[in-house]
């Protein structure tokens, strides 16, 4: 069964400081995996984007790695700031004419 | 970029009434819709996939009777969850796979979400 498992379920941290969230899968076969940040009551919200072929790709202060031989990434956020709290959602994709995979996502609270 | 629009982004109804959702992409053409439901601190939950022109294709457990979807035209789909109950509450979310999906990953762009409470 195609898994997406997200670590820490929550995390609590000051305004500032750096955090790196982690995304394991043994979806297969492989097409991208992205990363998504969810505000409260609101719909995903693309962050990066990376095909089997890509290591890191970056979005301001949102970096994300891939290793595609272990099938782990993580999503690290720099400086974070107030804003930043959220949810954030690991999913990977098998291709087209396949279902997305969901991780349960990893709820970030940055506090002052 | 994509954008999704959702309406109404929130809806209070009474038990046994039906609750209409709407999904429109606004600045591109979609073929498919995906619609969603997702209960507090859990991940989105794939509910069916809706074609432009064709019925849904629903996931197992979902009643196809219950939940319908209508993808008239390649900008809107609708869900209407008929004689809703409490344990229909949630979160409803849709996204759009635009026709040029292959180009950019096979990407699904999001709604904003409903939320939905049936008294």
């Amino acid at each position: 069964k195609n898994q997406v498992e997200q670590s820490p379920q929550s995390l609590i941290i000051l305004e500032g400081k750096n955090c790196t969230l982690q995304c394991n899968y043994t979806v297969s076969p492989f097409s991208n995996l992205r990363w998504y940040k969810q505000d409260t009551g609101r719909g995903p919200v693309s962050l990066t984007i990376m095909t089997f072929s890509e290591n890191t790709k970056s979005n301001g202060r949102y970096t994300a790695t891939l290793d595609a031989d272990t099938k782990q990434s993580s999503l690290h956020i720099t400086a974070s700031q107030l804003s930043d709290s959220a949810s954030y959602i690991c999913v990977v994709s098998a291709g087209p004419g396949y279902a997305l995979n969901f991780g349960k996502g990893t709820s970030l609270l940055v506090t002052p | 970029g994509a954008v999704v629009s959702q309406h109404p982004s929130r809806v209070i109804c009474k038990s046994g009434t039906s609750v209409k959702i709407e999904c429109r992409s606004l600045d591109f053409q979609a073929t498919t819709m995906f619609w969603y439901r997702q209960f507090p601190k859990q991940s989105l939950m794939l509910m069916a996939t809706s074609n432009e022109g064709s019925k849904a294709t629903y996931e197992q457990g979902v009643e196809k009777d219950k939940f319908l979807i209508n993808h008239a035209s390649l900008t809107l789909s609708t869900l209407t969850v008929t004689s809703a109950h409490p344990e229909d509450s949630s979160f409803y979310i849709c996204s759009a796979r635009d026709l040029r999906a292959f180009d950019i990953g096979n990407e699904q762009f999001f709604g904003p979400g409903t939320r939905l409470t049936v008294l």
